[in-house]
């Protein structure tokens, strides 16, 4: 099993250009996260999906799209990236939402907007 | 507010020694609290897990403690290990919110032989 995966790691991006960081998981689990990680901070959650078909803002959603394309897939997209979204992303999934549930992290993917 | 604070922002030991992370929250209604280890460059990695009602957790060297009336817990790592070196993150669920976790920003430990 790879867990959760990310593309790409690392990507530079100028200031109004558009991308999609893409996430799978291969654990059958319902939910899936997207998070960010700046330094001095901890983790912000910016969108997650309870279930495939249904997507929720999370603390920091300005800027961001997401898809559950299908319970396997979640993507973010930036439609007009700005310097602010400089960051570490992780997507994270769990079997189900909230309680005890454990959340599984990707490696990240390092973004620099310029 | 709802706020997780750790200390020490950051620690030096030798290989083989003990050491303590600390954690206060402001978090309430509280559900459970975790630990995450995060190596360099990875995700996090979780390493306990402890709701109201459990006042310790261990996973191998590692021992989660929680104190729920002083809204406190801390991390032992005993016999520490050069892999051991990592930002070690405390997180409380809230009780209300589905899935609402709020997130410290760690403390970086670094383990020298």
């Amino acid at each position: 099993n790879a867990g959760v995966t990310q593309t790409p790691k690392f990507q530079v991006l100028k200031t109004g250009q558009s991308m999609t960081l893409q996430c799978a998981q291969d654990m059958n689990h319902n939910s899936m996260y997207w998070y960010r990680q700046d330094p001095g901070m901890g983790l912000r959650l910016i969108y997650y999906s309870a279930s495939e078909g249904t997507t929720d803002k999370g603390e920091v959603p300005n800027g961001y799209n997401v898809s559950r394309l299908n319970k396997r897939e979640f993507s973010l997209r930036l439609e007009s990236a700005a310097p602010s979204q400089t960051s570490v992303y992780f997507c994270a999934s769990s079997p189900l939402l909230g309680g005890r549930y454990e959340q599984y992290f990707g490696p990240g993917t390092r973004l620099t907007v310029t | 507010k709802n706020q997780v604070e750790q200390s020490p922002q950051s620690l030096i030991i030798l290989e083989g020694k003990n050491c303590t992370l600390q954690c206060n929250y402001t978090v309430s209604p509280f559900s459970n609290l975790r630990w995450y280890k995060q190596d360099t460059g990875r995700g996090p990695v979780s390493l306990t897990i402890m709701t109201f009602s459990e006042n310790t957790k261990s996973n191998g060297r590692y021992t989660a403690t929680l104190d729920a009336d002083t809204k406190q817990s801390s991390l032992h790592i005993t016999a520490s290990q050069l892999s051991d070196s990592a930002s070690y993150i405390c997180v409380v669920r809230l009780l209300l919110n589905t899935d609402k976790l709020i997130f410290g920003t760690g403390t970086r430990l670094q383990v020298f032989p």
